[in-house]
């Protein structure tokens, strides 16, 4: 069975401008978590969808939003980037909503100059 | 006071030996436990999870969950140089489905 999907894997924007990050979860999988990891923060959480519902948001401002589809595939915007936007953006997938074993994507980089 | 606290390291341990790592919870209605592993430059890789006190094996790796001391262990035996590593432990509240990470741990096997 194929894993959670993540593109790009990479990305170099400047500040000011605008990005999007797209993950394809596990097979059958209905719920998409997203992830920021940096250095100094850890893994921090901000988003999670199921059915298409945003169902949790984390402590981040409004210039991240995100989306999901009817085949579960999830989508993450972040505009007007700021310097400190630079990092790991990981997706996890899961089968239900809560409590049980979530399943990371290789995640995507992103640096903004 | 943190969420989620683990020691952030480096363990040394030498190859062969136990390598325990630690976490702590502050939210007592904490009920699902993992451990990621996580490479340098890679992404977090799910080795075990645990829902109730006691112990949980699986191959080299033992997690071990309190929830009265909120405090959750895994054990690794015969630890191997590709066990070099961070080490997350995460944590889920009943009911929801947001894992809450500590920093990590970083784990160094030597040869």
């Amino acid at each position: 069975k194929a894993g959670v999907t993540q593109t790009p894997r990479y990305l170099i924007k400047t500040r000011g401008q605008q990005v999007t990050l797209s993950c394809s979860p596990i097979s059958g999988h209905r719920s998409v978590s997203w992830y920021q990891q940096t250095p100094g923060q850890g893994l921090q959480f901000l988003f999670e969808y199921f059915s298409e519902t945003q169902r949790n948001k984390g402590n981040f401002p409004g210039r991240f939003s995100g989306r999901q589809f009817s085949n579960s595939r999830s989508e993450m915007n972040v505009s007007t980037l700021e310097l400190g936007d630079s990092a790991l953006y990981l997706c996890a997938s899961s089968l239900a909503v809560a409590g049980v074993e979530q399943f990371f994507g290789p995640g995507t980089r992103l640096t903004v100059l | 006071q943190k969420e989620v606290e683990q020691n952030s390291g480096p363990l040394s341990v030498p190859e062969g030996a136990i390598a325990s790592l630690n976490c702590t919870y502050s939210d007592r209605v904490s009920q699902s436990f993992f451990w990621y592993r996580q490479y340098s430059g890679k992404s977090p890789e799910l080795i075990m999870s645990i829902y109730s006190n006691g112990d949980k094996e699986d191959g080299r790796f033992t997690a071990q969950l309190n929830k009265a001391s909120q405090y959750v262990s895994l054990l690794i035996r015969d630890s191997q140089p590709s066990d070099s590593a961070t080490y997350l432990c995460a944590v889920l509240r009943g009911g929801y489905s947001t894992l809450t990470f500590g920093k990590g741990t970083m784990l160094l096997v030597s040869p």
